[in-house]
């Protein structure tokens, strides 16, 4: 079974331009939710989607969003980029059956995201 | 609310000595405990969980945890470290409530030969 796939692993963004992220999950697999990574802040909960739906959502400006599609591959979109928002930007996806969370999440490698 | 503490940043350890990263939580309702690890460039890789049947969880590479209620601890330990083991290690917590996992600000573990 193919793993969890993100695109594109390294991306360079000036401030106040926008990205889009991209994050297939295992096949069968429902769930897909986002993490920031950094080194001061660890890692933070953006937000997950189930079957097309937010279905949670974290601490996040609403600068950072998120869809999902019909065949569960998800995409990240931040506007507006800030210095700040430097990140490893990791996607996870699981079964989703449960609440999130309670199901193992597989995690992808990962984009590595630098804003100048 | 749920949070977890991982005790140390960084742990250093020679090779084929025990490994010990430390791991509190807090939550409300029982939760569910996990064990990640990250290599450099990677994403987090499941080690071990917990789901609320057997206390002491085995996972993958020779790692177990302990699941101790009464100290909120779910400690992550190795009888003899390898060189490979060497990476970030994630504690996280979910809780049936919470909709969401939460991670700890993980632990470095540095292998010495």
């Amino acid at each position: 079974k193919a793993g969890v796939t993100q695109t594109p692993r390294y991306l360079i963004k000036t401030r106040g331009q926008q990205v889009t992220l991209s994050c297939s999950p295992i096949s069968g697999h429902r769930s897909v939710s986002w993490y920031q990574q950094t080194p001061g802040q660890g890692l933070q909960f953006l937000f997950e989607y189930f079957s097309e739906t937010q279905r949670n959502k974290g601490n996040f400006p609403g600068r950072f969003s998120g869809r999902q599609f019909s065949n569960s591959r998800s995409e990240m979109n931040v506007s507006t980029l800030e210095l700040g928002d430097s990140a490893l930007y990791l996607c996870a996806s699981s079964l989703g059956a449960r609440a999130m969370g309670l199901d193992e999440q597989f995690f992808g490698p990962g984009t590595r995201l630098t804003v100048l | 609310a749920q949070s977890v503490t991982q005790l140390g940043s960084h742990v250093s350890v020679s090779e084929g000595a025990l490994v010990l990263l430390r791991c509190n939580y807090s939550s409300s309702v029982p939760p569910y405990l996990f064990w990640y690890v990250q290599y450099p460039n990677q994403g987090l890789q499941l080690l071990l969980k917990y789901t609320s049947a057997a206390t002491l969880v085995k996972g993958i590479n020779g790692f177990e945890a302990e699941f101790k209620k009464s100290e909120t601890s779910f400690h992550l330990t190795k009888p003899s470290a390898h060189m490979s083991d060497a990476a970030e290690y994630f504690c996280a917590v979910s809780a049936p409530n919470a909709g969401k996992s939460t991670f700890g600000d993980g632990t470095t573990l540095t292998v010495k030969p």
